[in-house]
């Protein structure tokens, strides 16, 4: 069975653009969660969406939103970036929801840098 | 909310020698709780969960660990460490209390593995 995969691996963009990261979770996972992982902030959750519905947010600026499709393949879009956007963006998948102690799988990471 | 705090940000053992990373939980539910590791440019990898089962979780690679309810701790251990062990470890707990569920990561600990 294939893993998680992220699309792109590595991007550049300068400040004031957007940019749009892809999730392509394991067949059969309705659960997709984003987070951001910094040297400083470590890893932070971002959202989790479950048969395109949002569930749950984490503390960021709603410049950070997401949309998941009817074939559980999720989006997470950043608009006017920051230089504090750069990070690695990791998106996991599980069969339920992550907080009722489903295992998650995570894929390799998006690494964006913000010049 | 519940958190979860990772005592060493450090640890390091010679090759053959025991592991102890550590961590205490906060958490006014029956918590779940993770041991994901990290490797170098890697995503997470789900070492082993705990969810009210048996307090001795065992998982992959050797590793396991033991939920303590009275000290509110859940100490990863594995009897002897190879070089292939070295990486970044995070503690994980999920998060029932402010109607989001989500999981929480603590800051990680680096083990490093010297021959």
């Amino acid at each position: 069975k294939a893993g998680v995969t992220q699309t792109p691996r590595y991007l550049i963009k300068t400040r004031g653009q957007q940019v749009t990261l892809s999730c392509s979770p394991i067949s059969g996972h309705r659960s997709v969660s984003w987070y951001q992982q910094t040297p400083g902030q470590g890893l932070q959750f971002l959202f989790e969406y479950f048969s395109e519905t949002q569930r749950n947010k984490g503390n960021f600026p709603g410049r950070f939103s997401g949309r998941q499709f009817s074939n559980s393949r999720s989006e997470m879009n950043v608009s006017t970036l920051e230089l504090g956007d750069s990070a690695l963006y990791l998106c996991a998948s599980s069969l339920g929801l992550a907080g009722e102690g489903e295992t998650q799988y995570f894929g390799p990471g998006t690494r964006l840098l913000v010049l | 909310a519940q958190s979860v705090t990772q005592l060493d940000s450090h640890v390091s053992v010679s090759e053959g020698t025991p592991v102890l990373l550590r961590c205490n939980y906060s958490s006014s539910y029956s918590p779940s709780l993770f041991w994901y590791v990290q490797h170098p440019n890697k995503g997470l990898q789900l070492l082993l969960k705990y969810t009210s089962a048996a307090t001795l979780v065992k998982g992959i690679n050797g590793f396991e660990a033991e939920f303590k309810k009275s000290e509110t701790s859940f100490h990863l251990t594995k009897p002897s460490a190879h070089m292939s062990d070295a990486a970044e470890y995070f503690c994980v707990v999920s998060d029932r209390g402010t109607g989001f569920q989500k999981l929480v990561f603590g800051t990680g600990t680096r083990l490093l593995v010297s021959p």
